[in-house]
């Protein structure tokens, strides 16, 4: 079974703070993708990653960096926290390149800035 | 410009009913389609791919129909562990490589 982890499932950070938020997956995938859930606004992708040190802007990149220096962990990083960066964070990976096909899912991490 | 539309629900139908979900998208090019479940505070999980002969998987059928840019998911004899928010995605160009968009989904309620 494809494994997805996220370092932490819960995790209340102050305005301002950098913020981690490191994702690996243990089969090999090349793509790996940033999500953010919010109620209403359904799924949106952040940045997304075809291989090592590459990455793309996805729909709302805005106050996001991404970092993959391996291929199996994908980091999201926002560099001054702010409150409406308060969600749910999801992290997938999948092994086509070409066409997306199944995209298998971390548990996600939901972060709350105060 | 809503790339991938679902009526938000919720549908409630009891133990046993056959219920019906829709999903319209924008994006004319877009060649691959899924239906993807989303149990409450859970992470996705890809339900089936959708193909354009339609497909069947136990009490789930899915259909497209690429003229009116439209996916269907019927569930028959529903159970209560259908229960949940059934999301439909569509793939679509992004920087030249392609990604997935999801409609906002659909909540399903099955009731004893």
């Amino acid at each position: 079974d494809v494994k997805v982890t996220q370092s932490s499932r819960y995790l209340v950070k102050r305005t301002g703070e950098k913020v981690f938020l490191e994702c690996v997956q243990d089969m090999d995938h090349e793509n790996m993708f940033w999500y953010r859930q919010d109620p209403g606004l359904g799924l949106r992708l952040i940045y997304f990653s075809y291989d090592v040190k590459m990455k793309e802007k996805g729909d709302i990149p805005e106050g996001y960096s991404v970092s993959r220096e391996k291929k199996e962990r994908f980091s999201l990083i926002l560099e001054s926290a702010s409150t409406n960066q308060t969600s749910m964070y999801l992290c997938a990976s999948s092994l086509v390149r070409v066409r997306s096909y199944e995209q298998y899912f971390g548990p996600g991490t939901r972060l709350t800035v105060t | 410009r809503k790339e991938v539309e679902q009526d938000p629900g919720p549908f409630n139908v009891p133990e046993g009913a056959t219920v019906a979900f829709n999903c319209t998208y924008s994006n004319s090019a877009s060649q691959s389609f899924f239906w993807y479940r989303q149990d409450c505070r859970k992470e996705p999980k890809l339900l089936m791919s959708v193909y354009s002969s339609g497909n069947e998987d136990g009490r789930f059928t899915a259909q497209l129909n690429r003229a009116s840019q439209y996916i269907s998911l019927l569930i028959r004899d529903s159970k209560l562990s259908d229960s949940a928010t059934y999301l439909c995605v569509v793939n679509t160009l992004n920087s030249g490589y392609s990604t997935l968009t999801f409609g906002k989904g659909t909540m399903l309620l099955v009731s004893p």
